[in-house]
């Protein structure tokens, strides 16, 4: 299996600020990984796919990159609602699995 | 807008057998392009996959789930399935099912998921 690994484990953040989470995986991936926000006692929500790839109705502040095994997710200027977990995920193979998440939490 | 939705017992004793639906809405799920995938979070932890299954035959399940674990879909009802046999406490969490797309690589579209929790 891959283990993705993230860091950091949380992060605390002012509005405005710019975050970013990366995301490891222990063998190389190319770009198929994606990037979800879950709020409390909701579904994840898909970010990115394919590394880069905006989800549509996705706020353009949210972008990724990366491939191989090392990537990053970042949140340009940090809102309100950005408040949330992040996880990553891996697509290149089965089993799917995912990062262990990272709290994005207010200062 | 494609919808997915839960449904199945929210409480079980140890031993029995967990059975949950998706029901897909707004969509067919008799769609080639598509993978239909189950994915649970314990309570205050992380996300982790289960299993998944495409066209209609093709499954993939978690390695440390697939001696328990069985999906299948149903087109006539826009369904698929969750069996996993042989519930302990420690497959107490809130079950998700989702849309992989992408070349089912990501999971675009979820469900609002179903908390099944396993107590005697």
């Amino acid at each position: 299996d891959i283990q993705m690994t993230q860091s950091p484990s949380s992060v605390s953040a002012s509005v405005g600020d710019r975050v970013t989470i990366t995301c490891r995986a222990s063998q190389g991936i190319s770009s198929w990984l994606a990037w979800y926000q879950q709020k409390p006692g909701k579904a994840p929500k898909l970010l990115i796919y394919s590394a880069s790839s905006l989800q549509s109705g996705v706020p353009s502040r949210f972008s990724g990159s990366g491939s191989g095994t090392d990537f990053t997710l970042t949140i340009s200027s940090l809102q309100p609602e950005d408040f949330a977990t992040y996880y990553c995920q891996q697509a290149n193979s089965f089993p799917r699995t995912f990062g262990q998440g990272t709290k994005v939490e207010i200062k | 807008q494609l919808q997915l939705q839960e449904s199945g017992p929210g409480l079980l004793k140890p031993s029995e057998t967990l059975s949950l639906t998706c029901t897909v809405s707004g969509g067919s799920i008799n769609n080639n392009t598509y993978y239909w995938g189950w994915i649970r979070q314990p309570p205050g932890k992380g996300l982790e996959w289960i299993g998944s299954i495409y066209n209609s035959g093709s499954t993939y399940y978690s390695p440390s789930l697939k001696s328990r674990v069985t999906i299948s879909v149903d087109t006539s009802k826009n369904q698929f399935s969750l069996k996993l046999s042989s519930v302990t406490a420690a497959d107490t969490a809130v079950y998700f099912c989702a849309r992989q797309g992408d070349g089912g690589k990501s999971f675009d579209y979820w469900g609002q998921g179903t908390l099944v929790t396993v107590s005697s």
